[in-house]
């Protein structure tokens, strides 16, 4: 049984870097039909794909065009994990934030993690 | 970019009782859409790919069908545990984009 664990701050301050780590148990970072993926829930943005990294012989990445100029999503296969990088915040990135693996880079997502709230504020 | 609408917004329905959820598309997509339950402090869970395919250890009270831009999840008799909100996503096209919701509350 796949299970996402994500870690990172709660709190991050204007113009800072918002840093997310999800953890993978039962599956693989260099899985060659997987994608990892960072969607966000708001209030006013409601569910919004972010972006994904996944192995096909080398690592590709695609983002949002939303967030494009401010995101990176690495991952690190010494841990089977990935991250999620934001960088230059406004309190308009307030969302909780998710990891999620789509199994056969279909576009569906499961399982998912269970979610982190980042809040942007001084 | 596609836009998903789900109505109603809320559905209040009494357990045992029948609920009818349902998602629209400005544009078709064909048959490349999911449905997820999502509980309070919960992660999303999905129940439905391929607008019809249940997902593992999903219960057969669950149920979608449509094509092109109109898609319904039926739940055929409620149960207490699935008062929850419910999305539906498409992956038709870039970007991936989700409905608003439909909150089902216990009447």
């Amino acid at each position: 049984q796949v299970q996402l664990q994500q870690s990172g701050p709660g709190l991050v301050k204007p113009s800072q870097t918002l840093s997310l780590t999800c953890a993978i148990s039962g599956d693989s970072v260099s899985s060659d039909s997987a994608a990892w993926t960072w969607i966000r829930q708001s209030p006013s943005r409601g569910l919004e794909w972010l972006g994904r990294t996944y192995y096909r012989s080398e690592w590709y990445h695609d983002y949002a065009v939303s967030v494009k100029s401010r995101i990176i999503i690495n991952p690190d296969t010494s841990d089977n994990q990935f991250s999620l990088h934001l960088s230059s915040v406004t309190p308009e990135d307030t969302a909780v934030y998710y990891c999620a693996r789509d199994q056969s880079s279909s576009g569906w997502f499961d399982p998912w993690g269970q979610g982190t709230l980042v809040t942007v504020s001084s | 970019e596609i836009v998903m609408t789900q109505s109603p917004a809320t559905l209040s329905v009494s357990p045992g009782e029948r609920a009818t959820l349902s998602c629209r598309a400005s544009q078709s997509v064909t048959s490349n859409l999911a449905w997820y339950q999502h509980k309070p402090g919960q992660a999303p869970r999905l129940l439905i790919y391929g607008t019809s395919t249940g997902a593992p250890g999903i219960p057969a009270r669950f149920s979608g069908s449509g094509s092109g831009t109109e898609f319904t999840l039926t739940i055929s008799s409620l149960q207490s545990e699935d008062f929850a909100v419910y999305y539906c996503q498409q992956y038709n096209n870039w970007p991936l984009t989700f409905g608003g919701g439909t909150k089902v509350e216990i009447k």
